[in-house]
């Protein structure tokens, strides 16, 4: 099955500077990679997402970008802000059509004022 | 919007009790999850089905079973609660056709069993 491998697991930032976050997975066969935030005592929720037809992905202040070859994929924060502060879990789905996700182990992002 | 309902917030059971806990979905979602979130060890799957009354297992599935008898409800059954499953469960769908994927989380069930 896919094995998907975040890192780091904690990471502190100064407000206003960028934060990276990388996963591997290990099944070429996935196409679809996800990320998720979770604030604290609130359910994860989808901020941003890639297929594997695309190597990179926009939306305001995030980014993702995907290398195929490697099998790596990456969100990237810029300008952070104090609510950027969350746990973000990266996933990837391998399942055509019944899309069984597979996440990794989490960041914790702390923005610093 | 979709929402994602988990039955209780919290839930404590004694070891050996038999433990249900539901999650109903309300957007004909075809898929659904169980996953159980422990601190370092991030989102583990424990079962997903595709389907009414399709399941498979997911990474973790040893001691616990599942139920799909109607598309908008699964259920996640520790047919004999142990310590080792104190955890947060969170259940979650995704429409699974149509070229979307995004999963919509419920607010999770955290377990002690005691």
């Amino acid at each position: 099955g896919e094995n998907v491998e975040q890192h780091p697991s904690t990471l502190s930032v100064q407000e206003g500077d960028s934060a990276v976050i990388k996963c591997t997975y290990s099944d070429s066969a996935s196409n679809y990679f996800p990320w998720y935030k979770q604030e604290l005592g609130k359910r994860p929720q989808l901020i941003i997402d890639i297929r594997s037809n695309v190597g990179e992905k926009k939306d305001q202040r995030i980014a993702v970008t995907l290398n195929k070859t490697a099998k790596h994929f990456s969100l990237h924060i810029t300008e952070t802000q104090p609510e950027d502060s969350a746990v973000y879990f990266c996933a990837a789905s391998w399942s055509f059509g019944n899309e069984k996700l597979t996440f990794g182990t989490g960041t914790r992002l702390t923005i610093i004022p | 919007d979709v929402k994602v309902t988990q039955s209780s917030r919290y839930l404590v059971k004694r070891t050996g009790e038999k433990v249900f806990l539901e999650c109903v979905q309300d957007m004909d979602h075809e898929n659904m999850f169980w996953y159980r979130q422990d601190p370092g060890l991030g989102l583990r799957l424990i079962y997903f089905s595709y389907d009414v009354k399709m399941k498979e297992k997911g990474d973790i599935p040893e001691g616990y079973s599942v139920s799909r008898e109607k598309k908008e409800r699964f259920s996640l059954i520790l047919e004999s609660a142990s310590t080792n499953q104190t955890s947060m469960y969170l259940c979650a769908s995704s429409p699974g056709t149509g070229g979307r994927s995004e999963a919509f989380f419920g607010q999770g069930t955290r377990l002690t069993v005691v």
